[in-house]
């Protein structure tokens, strides 16, 4: 089992819809967790950190259950601009772990 | 502004030919890594450096080399010994003892060989 799992997608949905996936991990010692955002041929770039109580910022949420080992992120009222890969990142014992992303495309 | 700058952009290598990959930041970060991203996959660790000085292999560093004798930089070296160089490459920087959040990323190197 891959210690950080992501759906790969693609997820392909109407502008102004509402979609969310989930990054599954394998070590319940993970300690913190973050979304990246990955847009096509570019470096990624942080797109929020996610916390035991779960938290927002603006069209964005992330989410942290422990007891299911996995992390997710909802995004509300979806724009073009949205369309990226979302990599999962988990951090255990000084170790980092990157997922292979979910890909998001947005049709007008 | 502050920021990660990678060099070059793209880069072609030889068969049996070592290259080496640029990476310089001016945030002042301590901790420098290097990741190879291929197609499908999540960014895989090569090498990284908590200070100057001083660097630790990450979980592909077989076939690549990294020095650190400044603060700034952070040069990686991929060897003819790297059988399947081909990847896109990314260097990131964060301040010491913050892991997976505060990294910035540079634009990354596409190397392919020829």
């Amino acid at each position: 089992r891959k210690e950080v799992e992501q759906d790969p997608g693609p997820f392909n949905v109407p502008e102004g819809a509402t979609v969310a996936f989930n990054c599954t991990y394998s070590n319940s010692a993970s300690q913190s967790f973050f979304w990246y955002r990955q847009d096509c041929r570019k470096e990624p770039k942080l797109l929020m950190s996610v916390y035991s109580s779960g938290n927002e910022d603006g069209r964005f949420t992330a989410q942290l259950n422990r007891a299911s080992q996995y992390i997710s992120l909802l995004i509300r009222d979806s724009k073009l601009s949205d369309s990226a890969t979302y990599l999962c990142v988990v951090n255990f014992a000084s170790k980092i772990i990157f997922g292979s992303g979910t890909r998001l495309s947005i049709r007008p | 502004d502050g920021g990660i700058t990678q060099s070059p952009k793209y880069l072609f290598r030889k068969e049996g030919q070592n290259v080496t990959l640029s990476c310089e930041q001016n945030l002042n970060h301590d901790a420098m890594y290097w990741y190879r991203q291929d197609p499908g996959q999540g960014l895989r660790l090569i090498y990284y450096s908590q200070i100057v000085n001083d660097f630790q292999k990450g979980d592909i560093a077989e076939g690549y080399s990294v020095s650190r004798e400044k603060k700034e930089s952070f040069p990686l070296t991929v060897t003819s010994a790297q059988k399947n160089p081909t990847a896109f490459y990314l260097c990131a920087s964060s301040p010491t003892g913050i892991l997976g959040d505060g990294y910035t990323f540079g634009s990354g190197t596409r190397l392919t060989v020829v």
